[in-house]
């Protein structure tokens, strides 16, 4: 069975500091996916980041990385820099299933930047 | 402007009255989803398809029916909806071929089921 887990419900980070947001998975497909979206207070889902089960680099986009490691089956987001504008939800997703194109969402983590 | 777009936006309805929610996307895209996200479960996955005519199950597509007779527009459909389907509604899109990468949300439609 597919599942993506997200243990932290809540995170709170300083203004300009890095922090990291935790993602486990459980999959015994070879090939999937591993993506993170943000989830800000306006509701809207806005991509952040893809990382393929086969490639061997972190993915980075900005000031977020993917840190695979895909032996211990997490994919955690890093976000560096931290901005007021990064408090919001974020949500680890995979991609995989019977088809490879079925998606599971975690349960998410909401993250708040103080000044 | 590349978008998703969904209607309505907000709907309250009663136990048993079908409903449609409307989804289009101008961007051309192959695939398109359907989730539901609620208070702690995060989203889940009602329905997707991989192009026109073809539709799968997601995790949870108990109680709702799709159908993608053309590329653009993936229509949810609630033929008896119930107080549990209440919920806030995604649909999404995206142009992988095969391969899903980055999929373009829609804003949301807000379903209350009294």
């Amino acid at each position: 069975a597919q599942k993506i887990t997200q243990t932290q419900p809540g995170m709170f980070v300083q203004e300009k500091e890095a922090v990291t947001l935790d993602c486990t998975y459980d999959t015994s497909d070879q090939s999937y996916g591993l993506f993170w979206y943000k989830q800000p207070s306006s509701g809207e889902m806005i991509f952040l980041i893809y990382q393929g089960s086969y490639d061997e680099q972190n993915a980075t986009e900005g000031r977020y990385s993917l840190n695979f490691q895909k032996a211990r089956k997490s994919a955690n987001l890093v976000i560096s820099a931290s901005q007021l504008g990064d408090s919001a939800m974020y949500f680890c997703a995979m991609r995989g299933g019977n088809t490879g194109n079925q998606f599971y969402f975690g349960t998410g983590t909401s993250l708040t930047v103080i000044p | 402007e590349a978008q998703v777009t969904q209607n309505p936006r907000y709907l309250i309805t009663v136990t048993g009255k079908k409903l449609t929610v409307t989804c289009s996307q101008n961007m051309n895209h192959e695939y398109m989803s359907w989730y539901r996200q609620d208070p702690g479960l995060g989203l889940r996955q009602i329905y997707y398809s991989m192009n026109v005519e073809v539709t799968d199950k997601g995790d949870v597509p108990e109680g709702y029916k799709v159908s993608r007779k053309e590329k653009r527009n993936f229509p949810l459909i609630l033929e008896s909806p119930s107080p549990n389907q209440t919920s806030l509604y995604f649909c999404a899109s995206s142009g992988g071929r095969g391969v899903i990468y980055e999929q373009y949300f829609g804003p949301g439609t807000r379903l209350t089921v009294t």
